[in-house]
């Protein structure tokens, strides 16, 4: 069975672009989160996706969001890209409950 | 509220050492799960294990094993003969497990890990 897959892999981006990164996961499940890891915040939950419907948020601005597709594959947007967004962002899918997730390796967007 | 804490920043071994993480955690909550990641230099996530939080009992893999103690909301992670490989940060996590008609209150909730380094 095929892992969690993101892309890309590696971003670099100028403040005030957007960006979508993208996570497909493993065949079968329907619940995607997202985490952003950063060495000041560490790792912090974003959102999670079940069945294209934002079941669970974290504490993010608005400016990041996310959406899921009918196959199950999630992306997600940040708009007018700050600095602080430089991070690795993780991706996750289970069947159903979170806590039985896998982890995708993740992109690294650096921001400019 | 949820909150995993990991005191060790950072331990730094020698190798065939024996090295022991500690993990605490706070939780209202009493149906929860409690995890460890590996993550090495690549950056991707490794589980490693999970328990919930009414089973107590340790459990050995190999070279790795868990002491889980509610009386004081631990975690603990213990390897033995530390390997060169084994360098990494290693997170432990809490989640708790409700859902509420719509409404998921299921996220995990990383401690701010450990890095471990082990010295050849």
């Amino acid at each position: 069975k095929a892992g969690v897959t993101q892309t890309p892999r590696y971003l670099i981006k100028t403040r005030g672009q957007q960006v979508t990164l993208s996570c497909s996961p493993i065949s079968g499940h329907r619940s995607v989160s997202w985490y952003q890891q950063t060495p000041g915040q560490g790792l912090q939950f974003l959102f999670e996706y079940f069945s294209e419907t934002q079941r669970n948020k974290g504490n993010f601005p608005g400016r990041f969001s996310g959406r899921q597709f009918s196959n199950s594959r999630s992306e997600m947007n940040v708009s007018t890209l700050e600095l602080g967004d430089s991070a690795l962002y993780l991706c996750a899918s289970s069947a159903d409950r979170v806590y039985e997730q896998y982890f995708g390796p993740g992109t690294r967007l650096t921001v400019t | 509220a949820q909150k995993v804490t990991q005191a060790q920043t950072e331990i730094s071994v020698v190798e065939k050492e024996d090295v022991t993480l500690d993990c605490v955690y706070e939780t209202r909550d009493t149906t929860y799960y409690l995890f460890w990641y590996k993550q090495p230099p690549s950056g991707e996530l490794v589980f490693l294990i999970r328990r919930n939080s009414f089973d107590e009992q340790n459990e050995i893999s190999g070279r790795y094993s868990w002491n889980f103690q509610k009386s004081t909301s631990s975690f603990n992670f213990t390897i033995t003969a530390s390997q060169v490989v084994d360098s990494a940060v290693y997170f432990c996590a809490l989640s708790e497990a409700r859902i509420s008609g719509k409404t998921s209150y299921d996220k995990v909730i990383f401690g701010p890990g450990t890095s471990l380094s082990v010295i050849p």
